[in-house]
């Protein structure tokens, strides 16, 4: 079953630290896997797209990585910022018009 | 328009009744495709258009759901008899084109929020 689960389901830190959110998938065929950031009542906005031969991806102050062989991907935020409260979503597309998506982690930084 | 345009951006409604959600994608995006986010959870499929195609349906809930894509542009979700348990964010979204490994980034709209009452 073409699954994708995230951790942690949330995380508070506190402004200017840096956080690492975990994306696991099991999905196949494996095209992409995007993480996309949604402010509380709005929609979702890619940060970024990986293809499964790329390992690391940087978006300013975004960084994903992807292994493909351990079906792993991670977002990394470097000196977070206040506006950096959202939840992030990863999500995977399997090679069809359907994309899977994982339930999110919210993240709220502190001042 | 430079982005994906739905309204209503909230309906309240009394359960029963019949909404209409409309979305506007992106000039020129085959695709378009309807999720639904209920508090705290993931977005859930509902139904997938792309170009003149048959559209995918199968994550509708139930036959009192349905959508329409007229002219390969604008598309209406509709929901008759409304349940309480409707009450949730309807994202609708639009992409440039369809392949396979294409990498093309889904565009969302700011989503119709709607209450059942």
């Amino acid at each position: 079953k073409n699954q994708v689960e995230q951790s942690p389901q949330s995380l508070i830190i506190l402004e200017g630290k840096n956080c690492t959110l975990q994306c696991n998938y099991t999905v196949s065929p494996f095209s992409n896997l995007r993480w996309y950031k949604q402010d509380t009542g709005r929609g979702p906005v890619s940060l970024t797209i990986m293809t499964f031969s790329e390992n690391t991806k940087s978006n300013g102050r975004y960084t994903a990585t992807l292994d493909a062989d351990t079906k792993q991907s991670s977002l990394h935020i470097t000196a977070s910022q206040l506006s950096d409260s959202a939840s992030y979503i990863c999500v995977c597309h399997s090679g069809t018009y359907k994309y899977i998506f994982g339930t999110g982690t919210r993240l709220k930084v502190l001042a | 328009g430079a982005g994906v345009s739905q309204s209503p951006s909230n309906k309240v409604t009394e359960k029963g009744k019949d909404v209409e959600l409309r979305c506007d994608p992106i000039s020129g995006h085959t695709a378009l495709y309807w999720y639904r986010q209920s508090l705290g959870q993931g977005l859930e499929f509902l139904i997938y258009f792309q170009g003149n195609s048959a559209p995918d349906k199968s994550g509708l809930p139930s036959d009192r759901f349905s959508a329409e894509r007229t002219g390969g542009s604008v598309s209406t979700l509709t929901i008759q008899r409304t349940q309480q348990e409707d009450s949730a964010v309807y994202l609708c979204a639009s992409s440039g084109a369809d392949r396979a490994f294409s990498g093309n980034t889904i565009y969302f709209g700011e989503g119709s929020w709607l209450t059942v009452v």
